[in-house]
């Protein structure tokens, strides 16, 4: 089916504290795997992506990791500060109709308090 | 490079009426995908055009239509409008990769 779940739906970490958002996905053949930040009355923007033939990747403060055997990938922020405030998304292609097309976990509020 | 843009940015209709969103995509890139966001459902995807051509669709009703010019441009149409239609309406552009690169979106509330 065309599903990814995402959890939790909301964190709430103090400054400092490292936050992690997993998501599983249910379809085997997906292979890439964007993460998105949303800010409060802003457009998504990517923050980091994964393809299926990589299990870590890091840029900074946040990394993602997969595991395509158990179907789930996650991010994860450290150090966390204020400004990383914001509804998180991932998302996993699905092929279906001959082409890619992203299908999106629910979101995850992610609130830093300082 | 001038990002995606969407007009207009927010819409107030009123039950049954119809709506029509444009969204230009970043510059050589010919796919536009369209996206509902709601508080409680996140983002569901619509469809996607591709070369004027729609290449997948989401699970919504007949009453949202979409359509792409010879210069990527895409409008996405709401028929017979209902108070749910209410949603932040994203697109987003690509070129040949699988990276989207969103719009601001655009607000519509349905009274």
């Amino acid at each position: 089916g065309e599903n990814v779940e995402q959890h939790p739906s909301t964190l709430s970490v103090q400054e400092g504290d490292s936050a992690v958002i997993k998501c599983t996905y249910s379809d085997s053949a997906s292979n890439y795997f964007p993460w998105y930040k949303q800010e409060l009355g802003k457009r998504p923007q990517l923050i980091i992506d994964i393809r299926s033939n990589v299990g870590e990747k890091k840029d900074q403060r946040i990394a993602v990791t997969l595991n395509k055997t158990a179907k789930h990938f996650s991010l994860h922020i450290t150090e966390t500060q204020p400004e990383d405030s914001a509804v998180y998304f991932c998302a996993a292609t699905l092929f279906s109709g001959g082409y890619n097309k992203l299908i999106f976990g629910a979101g995850t509020r992610l609130a830093v308090h300082p | 490079k001038a990002g995606v843009t969407q007009t207009p940015r927010y819409l107030i209709k009123t039950r049954g009426q119809q709506v029509t969103l444009s969204c230009s995509p970043i510059s050589g890139h010919r796919s536009v995908s369209w996206y509902q966001q709601t508080p409680g459902q996140g983002l569901q995807f619509l469809f996607e055009y591709f070369s004027e051509t729609q290449r997948n669709k989401g699970n919504f009703p007949g009453r949202f239509s979409g359509r792409q010019f010879s210069n990527s441009r895409s409008e996405m149409n709401v028929s017979t409008l209902e108070l749910g239609d209410s949603a932040l309406y994203l697109c987003a552009s690509r070129r040949d990769s699988e990276t989207q690169y969103f719009g601001p979106g655009t607000r519509l509330l349905v009274l």
